[in-house]
């Protein structure tokens, strides 16, 4: 069954460095997600992105974040400067319509 | 108010009942609603979504939809303790395609 992956599992980085985690889609899914979710609390939408282009943000995703589809297959999202409440669970996600998305398996992100 | 509002819980079952879990949500333009099932550590998996008022069934999985109330529950027969997990409960609003969550209601089924 074809499954959203992640890489890496877990980045522990220094404040103030710049951080990309990576993920690939189901491959015949056009919309994808980013969320994230602080230990202990719930998950929150960060962006999607449909079309080469981000199609909604949260008030989260600031100038510090950045997403790409630099290839066929794959989907980043990039920290410029992290920052230590940026440490939480990052997950990927892809839908083959607007609905019914798919969670990867995350990256957990600790800044120190 | 709370966009996804869930019962923290925990709800304890024994192995073998029915397990009720509930959702209620803000946005009246809320169209989609999906639940997903999270173990600790683990990414949300989707179990089941609705999109009309009423019941929809997925083996030992129900769910029901109520627009009016803007209530949204699941059902699981037959509880098993590998149903142990926090449940999620995610609405898609109307004009976005984000997924707004709940902070999820924890289930222990005891054998």
């Amino acid at each position: 069954e074809p499954e959203v992956t992640q890489t890496p599992s877990h980045q522990v980085t220094q404040m103030g460095q710049e951080v990309i985690l990576r993920c690939v889609p189901i491959s015949n899914h056009l919309y994808f997600y980013w969320y994230r979710q602080i230990l202990g609390q719930k998950v929150e939408f960060l962006v999607s992105f449909y079309n080469n282009e981000i199609s909604e943000k949260s008030e989260i995703f600031d100038d510090q974040f950045s997403v790409e589809r630099p290839d066929g297959s794959n989907f980043t999202l990039k920290i410029r400067s992290t920052k230590l409440e940026d440490s939480a669970m990052y997950f990927c996600a892809s839908s083959e319509q607007v609905e019914t998305q798919y969670f990867g398996p995350g990256t957990r992100l600790l800044v120190l | 108010q709370k966009e996804v509002e869930q019962n923290s819980g925990p709800l304890s079952v024994p192995e073998g009942a029915i397990a009720s879990l509930n959702c209620t949500y803000s946005d009246r333009g809320s169209q989609s609603f999906f639940w997903y099932r999270q173990y600790s550590g683990k990414s949300p998996e989707l179990i089941m979504f609705i999109y009309s008022n009423g019941d929809k069934e997925d083996g030992r999985f129900t769910a029901q939809l109520n627009k009016a109330s803007q209530y949204v529950s699941l059902l699981i027969r037959d509880s098993q303790p590998s149903d142990s997990a926090t449940y999620l409960c995610a609405v898609n609003k109307e004009y976005g395609n984000k997924l707004v969550f709940g902070a999820g209601t924890i289930l222990r089924v005891k054998s």
